[in-house]
């Protein structure tokens, strides 16, 4: 079974700031996909950015980017000028077929 | 845009209840889904459907049924409410295409107590 692991249940980063989250995963599959959800509080979850598993070069959405690692079976998400907005839970997903397997989830704090 | 609704945003019931949570989304998807989010654990599939009357168990089905009569909507049974039931219930949709991200509906906050 895919399992994805997410080592960092929170972190904090200070506005206008660079904040890495990190997440690996486990399978035995070559073709999949991957995503990164955003949780605002009390808000509904959203996709932040997707990425193609065999596609080498990493997918970047506005501020937000993907350092994908095929073989180290890493998926971190990179969000550059940090903002207060940018405050949530993240989590990371793994898709093979029609289910996704999620990690445990990032809460990351924006600092003024 | 796409849209996902559930019924309810909180609910409180008693142990031993019949509890139905219902989703619907209306950009005809054809895969639903529901989760259970608990702190720590993250996201766990209860069950999904991919068609009319289609379903199959997710991670944790247990004390769980589902019933999806038509393709918009999708719901959520729990036969008898127990306290560890007490959770957010998430449902979300897809398409088929295993590229499409999942939308989510905003949750529903049950209390079993």
């Amino acid at each position: 079974a895919q399992t994805v692991t997410q080592s960092q249940p929170e972190m904090s980063v200070q506005e206008a700031e660079t904040v890495t989250l990190s997440c690996t995963y486990d399978t035995s599959e070559s073709d999949y996909y991957l995503f990164w959800y955003k949780q605002p509080p009390s808000r509904q979850m959203i996709l932040v950015i997707r990425q193609e598993a065999y596609k080498q070069q990493n997918a970047t959405e506005n501020r937000f980017s993907v350092n994908f690692q095929k073989a180290a079976k890493s998926f971190s998400l990179k969000i550059s000028d940090s903002q207060l907005g940018d405050a949530a839970m993240y989590f990371c997903a793994y898709r093979r077929n029609e289910k996704l397997t999620f990690g445990t989830g990032t809460r990351l704090t924006i600092i003024p | 845009d796409v849209k996902v609704t559930q019924s309810s945003r909180y609910l409180v019931k008693r142990t031993g209840e019949k509890v139905f949570l219902e989703c619907v989304q209306d950009m005809d998807h054809e895969n639903m889904f529901w989760y259970r989010q608990d702190p720590g654990l993250g996201l766990r599939l209860i069950y999904f459907s991919y068609d009319v009357k289609m379903k199959e168990k997710g991670d944790i089905p247990e004390g769980y049924s589902v019933s999806r009569e038509k393709k918009e909507r999708f719901s959520l049974i729990l036969e008898s409410a127990s306290t560890n039931q007490t959770s957010m219930y998430l449902c979300a949709s897809s398409l088929l295409d295993r590229s499409y991200e999942q939308y989510f509906g905003p949750g529903t906050r049950l209390t079993v107590t």
